[in-house]
């Protein structure tokens, strides 16, 4: 069953331009992560924050957690082409699973 | 960074015949992965945990018996989609962590895109 809902479904954006996804949860997390896929291929591991942790920041990416909210959001500073994909985050439950959110399809106009 | 190497890239075939997926970990050991089922522009669902040595977890409503999933090493887990229909065509992904590693993250297979005529 999906644990995450993400909002924007779908984000156009210009180059240069800040892009904000949000993703919300059902259940208690140990950790929260986002991963970006590329059309037709697999996922790439950018960023995870643990329920102790409020934010994070890596190169461009900006992660923030509210575990009263069960929300995160996923910061991209001055977006790129390259960055157009699609975003997931990814809960950890419990159990040893990872559960993915509906995903957020970014597209990035140069 | 870890890789995990996941082939056929693509597969066609007709239906009723059976598909295997292969999932290995190249530099790394993983006692258990995962197989995701993804179709176009939705997320991935979790179909099972393949525990290596022992039988593997299924998520409620994945059948068993049709995706056969056998976890023989540490570092290859297979999907065997049996008697493939139309219904089965979808984009399959393994994903496996490093049980030498404290790190949480999941690193995956490029995918299968499975299509049953």
């Amino acid at each position: 069953s999906q644990q995450g809902e993400e909002d924007p479904q779908a984000l156009s954006i210009q180059e240069g331009e800040n892009a904000t996804m949000n993703c919300s949860y059902k259940t208690s997390i140990n950790n929260l992560q986002w991963y970006r896929q590329n059309s037709g291929r697999g996922l790439v591991h950018l960023i995870l924050i643990r329920s102790n942790e409020r934010e994070k920041h890596s190169g461009r990416l900006r992660v923030t957690l509210d575990t009263s909210k069960k929300s995160s959001s996923l910061l991209i500073t001055a977006s790129r082409a390259a960055d157009t994909a699609s975003y997931f985050c990814a809960t950890d439950p419990g159990g040893f699973k990872t559960i993915f959110g509906a995903g957020t399809r970014l597209f990035v106009k140069a | 960074g870890a890789v995990v190497s996941q082939h056929p890239s693509w597969v066609i075939c007709k239906s009723g015949t059976s598909v295997k997926i292969e999932c290995r970990s190249l530099d790394f050991q993983a006692t258990t992965m995962f197989w995701y089922r993804q179709f176009p522009k939705q997320s991935l669902m979790l179909m099972a945990t393949s525990n290596e040595g022992s039988k593997a977890t299924y998520e409620q409503g994945v059948e068993k018996d049709k995706f056969l999933i056998n976890h023989a090493s540490l570092t290859l887990s297979t999907l065997t989609v049996t008697s493939a229909h139309p219904e089965d065509s979808s984009f399959y992904i393994c994903s496996a962590r490093d049980i030498h590693s404290t790190n949480e993250k999941l690193f995956f297979g490029s995918g299968t895109q499975l299509s049953v005529l």
